[in-house]
């Protein structure tokens, strides 16, 4: 079963400190994804990345930025974190074979809670 | 751009009940379609999914049809469970998610 892990379950923090959320999965997978969960937006992506030290951002990049120096890492930095980055973080991988057919796989996610 | 539009919750049903989960996707190319389950306190998980048109996902009793001509991929299933409480997200090829619909079974 593929495993994909975050670093924290709960964060609190203080407006203005770095923050840095990890991600970790164990299937060798290509692809690996940032999102944030929001009631009533759904899931909206933040950044993704399709190999190794390669990233793209998604559709609210703003205030974050993301670095993957190992395949099976992808970590997401709020550089000077605000209150309205306050949310529930998902990470997810996705492998580039046939089978796959675009299935992501997800993280426990990190409710992160900014004061 | 691409997009999904799911039926906006939260629902609640009894025990039993018929349910169903509208999701309509925008149209552009054929994308695959899924329906993601997240179980209070975790992550999102795979429930079901569709590669092409007229395709049927089924999973731990729930179903969804790949609909190409109404671009619909709705998700029923036809006894719920307690167990069966979760937000349900439909998805569109790999990246768009729609808002998520919230499910509570009541005994």
């Amino acid at each position: 079963d593929v495993k994909v892990t975050q670093s924290s379950r709960y964060l609190v923090k203080r407006t203005g400190e770095k923050v840095f959320l990890e991600c970790v999965q164990d299937m060798d997978h290509e692809n690996m994804f940032w999102y944030r969960q929001d009631p009533g937006l759904g899931l909206r992506l933040i950044y993704f990345s399709y190999d190794v030290k390669m990233k793209e951002k998604g559709d609210i990049p703003e205030g974050y930025s993301v670095s993957r120096e190992k395949k099976e890492r992808f970590s997401l930095i709020l550089e000077s974190a605000s209150t309205n980055q306050t949310s529930m973080y998902l990470c997810a991988s996705r492998g580039s074979g046939r089978a796959e057919a675009d299935t992501q796989y997800f993280g426990p996610g990190t409710r992160l809670t900014v004061l | 751009g691409n997009s999904v539009t799911q039926m906006e919750g939260p629902v609640t049903l009894s025990e039993e009940a018929f349910l169903t989960i509208n999701c309509t996707y925008t149209a552009t190319g054929y994308p695959s379609l899924f329906w993601y389950v997240q179980y209070p306190g975790e992550g999102l998980q795979l429930l079901l999914k569709a590669t092409k048109a007229d395709d049927k996902g089924s999973n731990k009793g729930f179903e969804a049809t790949y609909r190409k001509e109404t671009t619909s991929f709705h998700l029923e299933k036809g006894s719920v469970q307690v167990s069966d409480s979760a937000v349900y997200f439909c998805a569109r090829g790999g990246l768009t998610f729609g808002t998520g619909t919230r499910l509570t079974i009541i005994p």
